[in-house]
């Protein structure tokens, strides 16, 4: 089954304390991307990876990292996570390119609160 | 202004017919889409229309686009209690693919 697979579903943690939240595809794409969820904001776009090793900045990128090793795994990392990043995020996967219908394909989601 | 704008909520009643509208500003979008989001859940992929298309039909969903005027609207037949969610609107632009979506729209479906 096609999916994005995103871990934990659900997180609390204090400010500053370094946290992961990882993310994996198993449809091989090639574009992977990380959004938040804010009321009223709609999702906005964190980072992406158009492949392996390839990573860019997003609409929102300041607080976060990322990192591209493998082509199924696109890991958001919080370095030092402060109140302001208390959000829902999806880590999303398609094919790049726009010479064919590419659909995105998301995770379950992250809702992360930080005090 | 934001590059995909919709309005933030809709009311109908069941049975009724709802019309959610959506506006954009790339005119090099090559793909428009719908997406639905149930509480709780990731955002799931309802239709889409290709940008030299004006209206593309899919059972209940209607997808009807103005080129002209950047506008994009779905419409859903006989709206059940079961299509209450956030219908979120969505641009792929550029050359390798990036998603740009609206603000989203929650419609409420009431008996």
């Amino acid at each position: 089954e096609a999916q994005v697979t995103q871990n934990p579903r659900y997180l609390i943690t204090v400010t500053g304390k370094k946290l992961t939240v990882t993310c994996s595809q198993n449809m091989n794409h090639e574009y992977m991307s990380w959004y938040r969820q804010d009321p009223g904001l709609g999702l906005r776009q964190i980072y992406y990876s158009m492949n392996v090793e390839v990573t860019d900045k997003g609409d929102v990128p300041e607080g976060y990292k990322v990192s591209r090793k493998e082509k199924r795994n696109f890991p958001l990392i919080l370095e030092s996570p402060s109140p302001n990043q208390t959000s829902l995020y999806f880590c999303a996967s398609s094919w790049t390119g726009t010479a064919m219908n590419t659909e995105a394909f998301f995770g379950q989601g992250t809702r992360l609160t930080v005090v | 202004g934001e590059d995909v704008e919709q309005s933030l909520f809709l009311s109908v009643r069941e049975g009724d017919s709802s019309v959610i509208n959506c506006t954009y500003t790339d005119s090099s979008s090559t793909y428009l889409y719908w997406y639905k989001q149930e509480p709780g859940a990731g955002l799931q992929l309802l239709t889409y229309i290709f940008s030299n298309m004006d209206m593309k039909q899919d059972q209940r969903l209607t997808v009807l686009l103005n080129k002209k005027d950047k506008h994009l609207s779905l419409r859903i037949a006989d709206t059940q209690t079961g299509d209450s969610a956030i219908y979120f609107c969505a641009a792929l632009t550029g050359s390798w693919g990036k998603f740009q979506f609206g603000a989203g729209t929650q419609v409420v479906v009431t008996p």
